[in-house]
């Protein structure tokens, strides 16, 4: 059973359209971060969020932290193509000893 | 700043071989995590080093070890290698220990077991 569980798992739109990708945990967490990965690279963090209810924005990505600091959602305005790449939550909890865990991510393909 | 290197990148082995992979982190960044990823089990944290001490360690058999040298480098084994030890394996490296600073991640070591 994954800690972080990350839906959709897979995602194909076209360019254009809004997306949400969701990362939920029974677990709360004192931290939780973004990251998109690319093929042949690693991950790259996008952001952080801290506070329950937390809410961050990027250029076209909106990063939302749940109340409760158990749950994000990441929101995509008109995607675009250069948006794809895998897509990944990654929190802190203090029962895992203060490792980063992360979610199984979200593969986004944007079609022009 | 120079990112975060890893050698080799790509890397074919036989069952029952061992395995060093080697992580250069980013000038000043004192703590480095490994990850093992797989399109089944995504991203699994295998260990953390921080100031040559390992500070945390992932649920992974003691087939799996690592260590960090005083320049803050830091290496990975494996030894007796499986079929399922084929993975793309991630350092990352943060000035404080992971879960206080952000991480940044080299672009991966492929290991392939034949």
């Amino acid at each position: 059973t994954q800690l972080l569980e990350q839906s959709p798992q897979f995602l194909s739109i076209q360019e254009g359209e809004n997306l949400t990708v969701y990362c939920n945990s029974s677990s709360v967490f004192s931290s939780l971060q973004w990251y998109r990965q690319e093929p042949g690279e690693g991950p790259v963090l996008l952001v952080t969020v801290v506070t329950g209810g937390e809410v961050k924005k990027l250029k076209r990505l909106t990063f939302q932290f749940g109340d409760a600091r158990k749950d994000s959602s990441l929101h995509i305005t008109a995607a675009q193509p250069g948006d794809t790449g895998l897509y990944l939550c990654a929190g802190v909890t203090n029962n895992q000893g203060g490792k980063l865990i992360f979610g199984q991510g979200t593969e986004l393909s944007v079609k022009p | 700043k120079a990112g975060v290197t890893q050698t080799p990148r790509y890397l074919i082995k036989t069952r029952g071989q061992q395995v060093t992979l080697s992580c250069s982190p980013i000038s000043g960044h004192r703590s480095v995590s490994w990850y093992q990823q797989t399109p089944g089990q995504g991203l699994q944290f295998l260990f953390e080093y921080f100031s040559e001490t390992q500070r945390n360690k992932g649920n992974f058999p003691g087939r799996f070890s690592g260590r960090q040298f005083s320049n803050s480098r830091s290496e990975m084994n494996v030894s007796t290698l499986e079929l399922g030890d084929s993975a793309l394996y991630l350092c990352a490296s943060s000035p404080d220990p992971s879960g206080l600073s952000e991480q940044f991640f080299g672009p991966g070591t492929r290991l392939t077991v034949l």
